[in-house]
């Protein structure tokens, strides 16, 4: 069980192309999931928390315009690249926990297989 | 934010050796996780664990929480356990995982 399903599993587009990754709880419901970014022989850095039905919440020095967030079910968030560039390129991943109606902090988080986007 | 340390960074291995993974973090914590990294980039999620020990097959871990810090244990490596093996922590009254740099293993045939 708890199973996160991301798809595309790999990008490539060119420059000025917007791109969109959805993530998705196949068993499971999901109040708030998460998007993470990692570039090459580095760690996942988290980019922004996505909540269900209101606004996401952006970590610092991510551009919000950049990378636009929307979770519209208790299973399904999007992240879209906008007006991608060659730095925008980096191995993207979501996660989500179980729960509804709030975060249930003493979950463990599940992890999408990642996408790979390559910007031209 | 909580910091998150991991060592070694760097680790080779024979086959059939048994290895120690540590992951020291700089706040009392309500998650904490344990993750393999494959050459494809996927995250197999190997423990969670924010106190205690568990054990699968030929991995386990220990958190003592009350000292900050956790260990994964490998024994009797294999080839496949090649990989990245990060350590990632969610600190009281936040939902949020910190990763770790990550330890990178090798294991050699």
């Amino acid at each position: 069980g708890a199973v996160v399903s991301q798809h595309p599993s790999w990008v490539i587009c060119k420059s000025g192309t917007s791109v969109k990754i959805e993530c998705r709880s196949l068993d499971f419901q999901a109040t708030t999931m998460f998007w993470y970014r990692q570039f090459p022989k580095q760690s996942l850095m988290l980019m922004a928390t996505s909540n269900e039905g209101s606004k996401a919440t952006y970590e610092q020095g991510v551009e919000k315009d950049k990378f636009l967030i929307n979770h519209a079910s208790l299973t399904l968030s999007t992240l879209t690249v906008t007006s991608a560039h060659p730095e925008d390129s980096s191995f993207y991943i979501c996660s989500a926990s179980p729960g509804t109606g709030g975060i249930v902090s003493n979950q463990p988080q599940h992890f999408g297989d990642g996408t790979r986007l390559s910007i031209l | 934010g909580i910091q998150v340390e991991q060592s070694p960074p760097d680790l080779i291995l024979q086959e059939g050796a048994n290895s120690t993974l540590r992951c020291n973090f700089s706040d009392s914590v309500n998650n904490l996780q344990w993750f393999h990294q494959n050459p494809w980039g996927q995250l197999i999620n190997l423990f969670y664990i924010p106190s205690g020990t568990k054990q699968n097959g030929r991995l386990s871990a220990t958190t003592v929480a009350t000292e900050r810090y956790s260990l994964l244990y490998i024994s009797s490596s294999q080839t496949t356990d090649s990989g990245v093996y990060f350590c990632a922590v969610g600190p009281l009254g936040d939902y949020k995982l910190s990763f770790g740099a990550g330890t990178t293993v090798t294991v050699r045939a």
